[in-house]
């Protein structure tokens, strides 16, 4: 069964750092690339990052852009969120999902139980 | 602000059918990317419910069923049941945000 496990989420002052983990199991995570996505209190799904099978290509959201970095350890079968920088703005859970590629369509097969990052002073 | 818009909210009685729409623009939908469906019960994570337009994963009743024409997709709820009261987002990519987008969220209530 696919599993993964988001950790890592805490509270934040603004301009501080956090690191998001997610753990995977059930599948064999090197094949697939994994996204973040979050969502603010009360808010809607707003797509964060991405990283690809192998860890060497990166995507971004505009608002997030130049502040997180997200990377992936295969050996450990975990993804990683890095969150510098951080805005009152960032206060989300964050999920993490598996991607499934076809054709040239992405969708998120299956998604983590999420973690809350607050960001308050 | 999300590129894809649908209606804040839509009700129905048990036994009903309903629709949600998922608007977009030439650079998501219309540009030939496909639209997914989730499905966020209360306080859980988002659950895929439709993929490629109008595919069901394993275990989603066929009470749901997804559309897409031009700049729009569709969810139809057919047989409502009071279980079916969540969240739901349609999601596609767009080429001038280079990014997934979703669209803003439905509520569905079982009246």
């Amino acid at each position: 069964e696919v599993q993964l496990s988001e950790s890592g989420g805490g509270l934040a002052q603004p301009g501080g750092s956090l690191r998001l983990s997610c753990a995977a199991s059930g599948f064999t995570f090197s094949g697939y690339a994994m996204t973040w996505v979050r969502q603010a209190p009360g808010k809607g799904l707003e797509w964060v990052s991405a990283v690809s099978r192998g860890g060497d290509t990166t995507y971004y959201a505009e608002s997030v852009k130049g502040r997180f970095t997200v990377s992936r350890d295969n050996s450990k079968n975990t993804v990683f969120l890095q969150l510098n920088s951080l805005r009152v703005e960032d206060t989300a859970i964050y999920y993490c999902a598996k991607e499934i590629l076809v054709g040239r369509s992405t969708y998120f097969e299956r998604w983590g139980q999420g973690t809350l990052v607050t960001v308050s002073s | 602000q999300s590129v894809l818009t649908q209606p804040p909210s839509v009700s129905g009685a048990p036994g009903q059918r309903v629709t949600i729409s998922c608007t977009g623009s030439s650079s998501n939908i219309g540009a030939g990317y496909d639209v997914h469906w989730y499905q966020q019960l209360p306080g859980t994570a988002p659950k895929l419910l439709i993929h490629g337009n109008n595919n069901r994963p394993s275990g989603v009743p066929d009470r749901f069923s997804g559309s897409k024409s031009g700049t729009s997709a569709s969810l139809a709820i057919s047989g409502l049941q009071a279980e079916d009261e969540a969240d739901y987002y349609c999601q596609s990519y767009d080429r001038s945000l280079s990014g997934h987008v979703f669209g803003t969220g439905t509520e569905v209530t079982v009246l």
